[in-house]
């Protein structure tokens, strides 16, 4: 299976301020299609996970424009621009491109 | 609203059994592909089970497979996960989660993730 690995594992941070998050895949994510499959997944504390984006920079309905992804290949990040209080939570990037999907460790994201 | 419900879980002793179930509302259930996914107190998210929008198809993570049979039921709009054989490390919330794309085969159903999850329903195996 693809491995997925996550950095920093913990990440205060300061309200207002960006933060990023770094993901890698063991191998590349670009799909024989073409694509790359490559989500984000935000989990509030008590809450179950929630997508926040897939195909590595499509944000789904309803995540404020602050939060961005990019990257390519074994390469990925998620980018907070201005961290806001119910950011905290711990997010999780999640590879789809290879059999069978495979979850990064998680980045817990808390307020310094 | 598109939701989703499991119930089921509990206490039980290594060995035992236990059926969760996860209505869908909201959506045509019987179009999408549906996972089981898993959180073992403390830690990270862990894919346990996909059955495709019609049932044909079933996969498992092989820390569960042989143990574990996903079913759907789309007369019920329902999920299941029957467990068996049950070790303390099966002790985890158990989410069920829905495919994001309509019918599809099985093997694209992690492309987009998980676009909808449940709640959750906590299994914990004790004795």
């Amino acid at each position: 299976d693809v491995v997925m690995t996550q950095s920093p594992l913990s990440l205060p941070v300061t309200l207002g301020q960006p933060a990023s998050i770094s993901c890698r895949s063991s191998q590349s994510l670009v799909h024989s299609d073409g694509n790359t499959y490559l989500n984000w997944f935000q989990q509030r504390p008590g809450q179950s996970p929630r997508r926040l984006i897939y195909k590595v920079s499509n944000r789904d309905s309803g995540v404020p424009d602050r939060f961005s992804g990019s990257g390519s290949g074994t390469d990925f990040t998620l980018k907070i621009s201005r961290v806001e209080a119910e950011d905290v939570g711990v997010y999780y990037c999640m590879q789809g491109t290879h059999w069978p999907g495979t979850f990064g460790p998680g980045t817990k994201v808390d307020i310094k | 609203q598109v939701q989703l419900v499991e119930s089921g879980g509990g206490v039980v002793q290594p060995g035992r059994s236990l059926r969760l179930s996860c209505a869908a509302s909201g959506f045509t259930f019987s179009s999408y592909g549906m996972h089981w996914v898993r959180q073992a107190p403390g830690k990270g998210l862990e894919w346990v089970a996909v059955i495709s929008y019609d049932g044909s198809n079933k996969y498992y993570a092989d820390s569960v497979k042989g143990r574990f049979t996903i079913s759907r039921d789309n007369s019920k709009n329902t999920l299941y996960l029957q467990m068996n054989s049950l070790r303390a490390e099966d002790t985890a919330v158990y989410y069920c989660a829905k495919v994001p794309q309509i019918f599809g085969v099985v093997m694209s159903y992690y492309y987009y993730g998980m676009d909808v999850w449940g709640q959750g329903t906590t299994v914990t195996v004790s004795s």
